[in-house]
């Protein structure tokens, strides 16, 4: 079991660019969640999603970002027109199911830098 | 919403000693708590959890304490290793949530 697989781990955009954070959750689970953690902060959470659907959106910014998490492949999360302030590590954690009352199995993050 | 708060966001332990984190969270409604581990560069590690129903439990070398009186809770690290290193984060949970709340963390650092 590969766990769950976040890419790129680095990724470099100039403002106004587009980028494009992929996770594979563990297998067997049909629940992603996104997170963004800044520099010496906690995880703030964005979205879950399950196969198709959007969950919970509440912790995404209204403009430029969007995730989905199709019937086949990975989850997607995108960020249009990149700004600096854009630039974090973002975290992909997937779940069995959405109880509640279940671990999150985290990936390793996709670290954005804006320049 | 949720808030978290650390009492200490860096603790300096002895390699040997044990270590307490602790945490505070507002929601009454948390009843379920994880205690992750994350360690530089990489992505945050399930350590141990706890559900409101229980006010200990005990992993292999770390224990949670839940006292829901006071909205309070800490994880304690036995014989403290320099593989401990580490920012840890409380993370609670309301029954019908679909997310998890992250404190700020507390740093743990191990001296030799």
């Amino acid at each position: 079991n590969a766990g769950v697989m976040q890419n790129p781990r680095h990724l470099v955009r100039r403002r106004g660019q587009e980028a494009r954070l992929r996770c594979s959750p563990m297998k067997g689970h049909s629940h992603v969640y996104w997170y963004r953690q800044l520099p010496e902060e906690g995880l703030k959470f964005m979205v879950y999603l399950q196969k198709e659907n959007i969950i919970d959106e509440s912790g995404m910014p209204k403009e430029r970002f969007s995730a989905e998490f199709p019937k086949e492949g990975p989850s997607i999360l995108r960020i249009q027109q990149v700004v600096r302030g854009d630039s974090a590590a973002y975290f992909c954690a997937s779940s069995i199911d959405g109880t509640g009352a279940n671990v999150l199995t985290f990936g390793a993050g996709s670290r954005l830098t804006v320049l | 919403g949720e808030s978290v708060g650390l009492h200490l966001p860096t603790l300096s332990v002895q390699e040997g000693d044990n270590s307490i984190i602790n945490c505070a969270y507002s929601n009454s409604a948390s009843d379920y708590f994880i205690w992750y581990k994350q360690e530089s560069g990489k992505g945050p590690q399930f350590i141990i959890d706890i559900r409101s129903n229980m006010d200990k439990r005990q992993g292999q070398r770390v224990t949670v304490l839940l006292n829901k009186t006071v909205k309070h809770l800490s994880l304690q690290i036995a014989a403290t290793q320099p593989g401990d290193s580490a920012v840890y984060f409380c993370a609670p949970r309301p029954g019908t949530a679909s997310k998890l709340t992250f404190g700020t963390g507390t740093r743990l650092q191990v001296t030799l």
